[in-house]
């Protein structure tokens, strides 16, 4: 149990794309899911919390116009890379929580992003 | 200070040996402590996971939480080639609901 599901796994596109990056838990359902960013042999930064139904609330220095969070249902969080640049292509993972929120969190396997 | 260190490596150690990973915090308001296995473009994977201060075994997993000393350590017993890996510390404050803080993940490589 407790599978986050990530789509699509690697996207290649051109400087100016809009990219949107799926979420998805499988077989819970998760009022609160996180989006992190991971460059190269670097560890998991928090970008932003997405809270379903509510807007999400993101860390200092991440720009929210340019990383627009969508949590319209228990099951699925949407992150869309608007204009998307060559320093925004990393690795994007997505994780959520079963349950009450006492259980740690579980991790989608990731998409990685690059930008030509 | 980072709020949570952990040495990168990368560590070799011959297949059957016992690994010892560990991580220093500085918050002492971390209640939950994880540790985290994740392979080369992968995300992820849920190891172990333990409240407060204690051991936890699973298998040939054992996790080692240290509040007084703010350090956590994870143990593999007999370890095997394909426990080669990046191995990540996390803690958060309260439960699964709240963000976790990494540590920069140690690279463990299991020679045969």
């Amino acid at each position: 149990g407790a599978v986050v599901s990530q789509h699509p796994s690697w996207v290649i596109c051109k400087s100016g794309t809009s990219v949107k990056i799926e979420c998805r838990s499988l077989d819970f359902q998760a009022t609160t899911m996180f989006w992190y960013r991971q460059f190269p042999k670097q560890s998991l930064m928090l970008m932003a919390t997405s809270n379903e139904g509510s807007k999400a609330t993101y860390e200092q220095g991440v720009e929210k116009d340019k990383f627009l969070i969508n949590h319209a249902s228990l099951t699925l969080s949407t992150l869309t890379v608007t204009s998307a640049h060559p320093e925004d292509s990393s690795f994007y993972i997505c994780s959520a929580t079963p349950g009450t929120g006492d259980e740690p969190q579980h991790f989608g396997d990731g998409t990685r992003l690059s930008i030509l | 200070q980072k709020e949570v260190e952990q040495d990168p490596g990368p560590l070799s150690v011959p297949e059957g040996a016992i690994v010892s990973l560990n991580c220093t915090y500085s918050n002492s308001a971390f209640q939950y402590f994880m540790w985290y296995r994740q392979y080369s473009r992968k995300g992820p994977e849920l190891l172990m996971y333990t409240y407060s201060s204690g051991n936890k075994e699973d298998g040939r997993f054992t996790a080692q939480v240290d509040k007084s000393s703010k350090y956590i350590s994870l143990f593999i017993r007999d370890s095997q080639p394909s426990d080669s890996a990046t191995y990540l510390c996390a803690m958060t404050l309260n439960s699964g609901n709240t963000p976790l803080v990494f540590g920069k993940g140690t690279r463990l490589s299991v020679i045969a």
